[in-house]
């Protein structure tokens, strides 16, 4: 299908420590992907976005990385905070005519003190 | 400052009622969207707008209205027609659809 997923609803992350989100997708077509950050009660945040003719990219303390041949993207947060806590979801772009910006059902980030 | 708002923040509607939500941007951005998020879910694609005065429907558009006559304005219409319309709406927009959306803060709209 054309459906974006994450592979685990939950993750539970020590303060401190690296996480990683993945995020598989099946549409080949797909040529830009973006993560966001959804804090409770708010609009998803941008966080980082990669588009398909890159295989990494890096922000401030977030790295994205890209696997175009079994169709899989991550989001690694390094040193993760207690205000990284909130919801994740990747998102694709697929090429095509008509605009189609798909999400995942996201990934529930708690940092545990 | 430059962003995207949504109001009002929250809103009640009576079954058989529409109701309409406000989206307002200044970032000077082309193309605007409509999002549902139901609780523990992903966003569903309402409605997008490439350009003024032209929209086209999303995966969920039964039930929903929209109108493009300005810019910066992409207001949605819920309409009694839809079912089931407590949902968390979030409203969209972006330079052009090929880069990222920014989001507003929601609207959360329960019918009583």
């Amino acid at each position: 299908g054309e459906s974006v997923g994450l592979h685990l609803p939950t993750l539970s992350v020590q303060e401190g420590d690296n996480s990683i989100i993945n995020c598989a997708y099946s549409n080949s077509a797909s040529d830009y992907f973006i993560w966001y950050k959804q804090e409770s009660g708010k609009g998803p945040q941008f966080i980082i976005d990669i588009r398909s003719n890159m295989d990494k990219r890096q922000g401030q303390r977030v790295t994205v990385l890209l696997n175009k041949t079994v169709k899989h993207l991550s989001l690694q947060i390094a040193a993760t905070q207690p205000g990284d806590s909130a919801v994740y979801f990747c998102a694709e772009n697929i090429r095509s005519n008509d605009y189609k910006l798909s999400f995942g059902a996201g990934t529930t980030v708690t940092v545990r003190a | 400052d430059g962003g995207i708002t949504q109001s009002p923040k929250y809103l009640f509607r009576k079954e058989g009622q529409n109701v309409t939500l406000s989206c307002e941007q200044n970032l000077n951005h082309d193309a605007m969207y409509w999002y549902r998020q139901d609780p523990g879910q992903g966003l569903r694609l309402i409605y997008y707008s490439q350009i003024v005065n032209d929209f086209q429907k999303g995966d969920i558009a039964e039930g929903y209205s929209v109108s493009r006559e300005k810019k910066e304005s992409f207001p949605l219409t819920v309409t009694s027609a839809q079912k089931n319309p407590t949902a968390f709406y979030l409203c969209a927009s972006s330079i052009d659809d090929r880069n990222e959306a920014f989001f507003g803060q929601g609207t959360r709209l329960t019918v009583v």
